[in-house]
C-alpha cells in the first residue's frame, strides 16, 4: 500500500527555533508538492518540484523558509527562524504529471509558540 | 489567471438528504477537473475527476459533471451519510500544468444522524 508518509506528525516549538519537516514521497512518483492549511487561508502551495529540481518555490517566504530534495525519497521543509504565525498543518503530496493526481501525506501539525 | 470557487460553507445535513456543493471554475485552455475530501486528521485524497467536457466523475456515491458551458463541476449525492463528514475541496490541472493544481477555500460538510 503505497502512501506518503511526513514526519514528524507534531511539532510544537518556540518562537526562533528551526523546525525541519520531512516528506517520503511514493516510490516512482517524480513531481513532490509542499502545501500549508490555515484555517484563515485555506490551502496554500508553498513549492513543488520535478525530478529533484524547484519547479516553483514563488508561494514561500523566501527569508526563512527553505525546501530540498536531498534525493529521489526524501523532501525536506526548513523554516529558520520559525514564528507563531507559521503555525499551520503543512501537506507534502507526490505524484506523475501525466496522471494529474497528487496523493497527499497525513500532514504536519505545527505549532510555534 | 486559473481559479476556483467553492460554495462557502460550513454545511449541515442530516442523514440520507441530498448534497450538491457547487464549483465553478476560470481557466485557459483544457483543464482537468477534480473533487478532494479530507477527513479529520488526515491528508486530502481523491474523490472524483473529470478530463474533458461532459465527463462524468463518480465514486462512493459522490457524481460531478464537467460542464463547460457553465464553467460548473458541482458535487452530488443523493443520500448522504455521517460518515461523509468531511471537508471537500474542489481543483482544476490545466493541460501543460506539469501536475499543478488549483484548489477551492474547500466546503465543509457536517451529516448530523
Amino acid at each position: 500500500d503505497a502512501r506518503v508518509t511526513q514526519t514528524p506528525r507534531h511539532k510544537v516549538t518556540e518562537m526562533g527555533q528551526e523546525v525541519t519537516m520531512r516528506c517520503q514521497p511514493i516510490l516512482g512518483h517524480n513531481t513532490v508538492f509542499w502545501y500549508r492549511q490555515t484555517m484563515m487561508q485555506g490551502l496554500e502551495l508553498l513549492a513543488y518540484f520535478r525530478n529533484r529540481a524547484p519547479l516553483d518555490d514563488s508561494g514561500m517566504p523566501k527569508d526563512r523558509f527553505s525546501a530540498e530534495m536531498p534525493d529521489a525519497t526524501l523532501a525536506t521543509l526548513k523554516i529558520q527562524p520559525s514564528e507563531p504565525r507559521d503555525s499551520a498543518v503543512y501537506f507534502c503530496a507526490s505524484g506523475e504529471p501525466a496522471d494529474d493526481e497528487q496523493f497527499f501525506g497525513p500532514g504536519t501539525r505545527l505549532t510555534v509558540l | 489567471g486559473n481559479s476556483v470557487t467553492q460554495m462557502e460553507g460550513p454545511v449541515t445535513l442530516s442523514e440520507e438528504a441530498f448534497l450538491t456543493i457547487n464549483c465553478t471554475y476560470t481557466a485557459t485552455g483544457y483543464p482537468s477537473l477534480f473533487w478532494y475530501v479530507q477527513y479529520p486528521g488526515e491528508g486530502l485524497q481523491l474523490l472524483l475527476k473529470a478530463t474533458k467536457a461532459d465527463d462524468k466523475g463518480s465514486n462512493k456515491g459522490f457524481e460531478a459533471t464537467y460542464r463547460k458551458e457553465t464553467t460548473s463541476f458541482h458535487l452530488e449525492k443523493g443520500s448522504v451519510q455521517v460518515s461523509d463528514s468531511a471537508v471537500y475541496f474542489c481543483a482544476l490541472s490545466e493541460w501543460g500544468s506539469q501536475g499543478n493544481l488549483i484548489f477551492g477555500k474547500g466546503t465543509k460538510l457536517s451529516v448530523k444522524p
